[in-house]
């Protein structure tokens, strides 16, 4: 039992590159997140989803795209990386039952965009 | 709308000293409340969370919060730090739809021996 998995764990990229990145879960959870840190902003919401093949909006979504075509897998990419999306992501999961669950997370990519 | 406040971005204290990171929230409706704890080059890690069962919640490793709606505050406190307490501690809410977090800035806690 993994948990909640993201690859890859770090990566650098050139400004206008694309990429994805893959969070992968083994826990049946219906909901996933993606979150971006940023020094003294905490986590930010970029994108969710509330079960297979739905996406939805966060926070800051812009410059970013989410695909969910499998329940386990939520995939985040980005089509022309930009300095700004120099960050560390975390995606999250969590398994509504009726009541309050809580989300767990993944260790995190560190992406840098030169 | 919900918001976290996080008094003081970078808290000291001594070994065995008493542990008190701040938190105030605001939200529409009633919050569900979480402490997370980050250390270095980790992913976040649940301390304990506020559901309205009970308003003094235990967590992990010692810590524990209070939840005071007059206040809209969510303290979280540890009697008598420890090294491996030094971490960033996050605050967060959740109260609307789809369990979305809203988190705070962050409290990154020094023990010094």
């Amino acid at each position: 039992n993994a948990g909640v998995t993201q690859t890859p764990k770090f990566r650098v990229l050139k400004t206008g590159q694309s990429m994805t990145l893959l969070c992968a879960q083994d826990m049946n959870h219906e909901y996933m997140y993606w979150y971006r840190q940023d020094p003294g902003m905490g986590l930010r919401l970029i994108h969710y989803s509330v079960g297979e093949g739905t996406t939805a909006k966060g926070e800051v979504p812009d410059g970013y795209n989410v695909s969910r075509l499998k329940k386990q897998n939520f995939l985040l990419g980005l089509e022309s990386a930009a300095p700004s999306q120099t960050s560390v992501y975390f995606c999250a999961t969590l398994l509504s039952s009726g009541g309050l669950d809580t989300q767990y997370f993944g260790p995190g990519t560190r992406l840098t965009v030169l | 709308a919900q918001s976290v406040t996080q008094l003081g971005s970078h808290v000291s204290v001594s070994e065995g000293a008493l542990v008190l990171l701040r938190c105030n929230y605001s939200s529409s409706v009633p919050p569900y409340l979480f402490w997370y704890v980050q250390y270095p080059n980790q992913g976040l890690q649940l301390l304990l969370k506020y559901t309205s069962a009970a308003t003094l919640v235990k967590g992990i490793n010692g810590f524990e919060a209070e939840f005071k709606k007059s206040e809209t505050s969510f303290h979280l406190t540890k009697p008598s730090a420890h090294m491996s307490d030094a971490a960033e501690y996050f605050c967060a809410v959740s109260g609307g739809s789809n369990y979305k977090l809203t988190f705070g800035k962050g409290t990154l806690l020094t023990v010094n021996p």
